[in-house]
């Protein structure tokens, strides 16, 4: 497996409140992704960065924020969670392109009661 | 984005019989990706296919890449118990891969 950590693997929280999910990797690949994965949608890309401080959004970015100050590290940020963000996210980090194959992260579990 | 439809979402099979999964897109692909995500588990890379008719083989996994690049299949012979998992199909499209929503396969032994 490639060198991706995730941290926290589990969380509960508070409507209401900031959560930050941090994605490490040791493999200096440049692309680095967020996805959400929920029964009946798969996986959906909620940003992605293609270097540091460069991200864009991805598919459902509405409600997080992402940042990368250093290339192998990778933020993911609800800013105000919601139940709707009930999900397991999962990091992956691609080398060359962002058409190339993926490596993912673990996952974290993140509930919001 | 790229739609890729992916069937079936689910199979259940019993240990010894074959399995296949289908992914179908309504545009040509420059390439498609195989992902398998065990219970549990994360996502991982399986293959890339990138020519068109293309065949390639990982022991009892064999995979294709249609003639017209607009469809592609995971055929496992003989599933093992060890197969058990979400099998799921990537396509370029928008500058970014999409996931199909993937085929869960059960393996009763």
């Amino acid at each position: 497996d490639a060198g991706i950590t995730q941290s926290p693997r589990h969380k509960v929280t508070e409507t209401g409140t900031p959560v930050t999910l941090r994605c490490h990797q040791t493999e200096n690949h440049r692309y680095m992704y967020w996805y959400r994965q929920d029964p009946g949608h798969g996986l959906r890309l909620i940003h992605y960065s293609y270097g540091v401080k460069d991200t864009d959004k991805g598919e459902v970015s509405d409600g997080y924020s992402v940042s990368r100050s250093k290339t192998e590290d990778f933020l993911l940020t609800l800013e105000s969670a919601t139940s709707s963000q009930t999900s397991v996210y999962f990091c992956a980090i691609s080398e060359s392109n962002r058409l190339s194959e993926q490596y993912f992260g673990p996952g974290t579990r993140l509930t919001v009661t | 984005g790229q739609q890729v439809m992916q069937i079936p979402q689910y199979q259940h099979v019993q240990e010894g019989e074959d399995f296949t999964t289908y992914c179908n897109s309504s545009t040509t692909l420059s390439n498609i990706q195989w992902y398998k995500q065990r219970p549990g588990g994360h996502p991982v890379f399986l293959i890339q296919l990138v020519k068109s008719g293309e065949v390639k083989k990982q022991k009892r996994l064999t995979f294709q890449f249609g003639e017209a690049k607009k469809n592609s299949s995971l055929h496992i012979t003989a599933t093992q118990t060890t197969d058990v998992g979400t099998y799921f199909c990537a396509v370029p499209g928008g500058g970014k891969l999409t996931f199909g929503q993937g085929t869960i396969l059960t393996v009763h032994p």
